[in-house]
């Protein structure tokens, strides 16, 4: 079965600081998609990153990097100069095929306070 | 609209009434997706659509749950004879292309259920 682990249930940082957010997954697909999404309060689920599992250069969007290593299953996202408005719980994903169709495995989220 | 809708957007029924949730997909849209999202479980899939079919139905937690969606488009997430567990944030999101591996899912804000 396939698998997503973030293990840091909650995060706090002061304004400015660097913050990374880990992801870990488990699947036997030799392709898969990684996803990152931002949950703010207002709760919408709000698209970050797609990375396709042969793709493995890292991504720079502003603030926003991602760190992907198939070795290790991981999928890290770091946000440079956190802000306030980053407040929010992020969700690293997992495309997973079942019958020839896409569904998501979420992990747990991880909750981001940024402080001023 | 440009993005993913659903309503309503708050529900609080009491235990035993049945409710129906509503989402209108990105226009153009075929895959659809809905989830859950519960403190204790997360974010679970609950069901897909591929134009108004749903292969798979499985993710349901049981058979009071159902779901339709007429014309390609708008899909109702019907719970029969709710129960306190059923209280959550019901996500609903869509995809371009017939749920392809690795398709983007967008998701709408959601309708938070309380049951009491």
């Amino acid at each position: 079965a396939q698998k997503v682990t973030q293990a840091q249930t909650e995060i706090s940082v002061v304004e400015k600081e660097d913050v990374t957010l880990d992801c870990v997954y488990e699947t036997r697909d030799t392709t898969y998609y990684l996803f990152w999404y931002k949950q703010p309060p207002s709760g919408e689920l709000v698209f970050l990153i797609r990375r396709n599992s042969f793709d493995e250069q890292n991504e720079i969007s502003g603030r926003y990097s991602w760190n992907f290593q198939k070795s290790t299953s991981s999928f890290n996202f770091t946000i440079t100069a956190s802000q306030v408005v980053d407040s929010a719980v992020y969700f690293c994903a997992l495309s997973e095929v079942n019958s020839g169709y896409s569904t998501l495995t979420f992990g747990k989220g991880t909750m981001l306070l940024v402080s001023p | 609209g440009a993005g993913v809708s659903q309503s309503p957007s708050n529900k609080v029924t009491e235990k035993g009434k049945d409710v129906e949730l509503r989402c209108d997909p990105i226009s153009g849209h075929t895959a659809l997706y809905w989830y859950r999202q519960s403190l204790g479980q997360g974010l679970e899939f609950l069901i897909y659509f591929q134009g108004n079919s749903a292969p798979d139905k499985s993710g349901l937690p049981s058979d009071r749950f159902s779901a339709e969606r007429t014309g390609g488009s708008v899909s109702t997430l019907t719970i029969q004879r709710t129960q306190q567990e059923d209280s959550a944030v019901y996500l609903c999101a869509s995809s371009g292309r017939q749920g392809a591996r690795g398709e983007t899912q967008y998701f709408g804000p959601g309708t938070r259920l309380l049951v009491l």
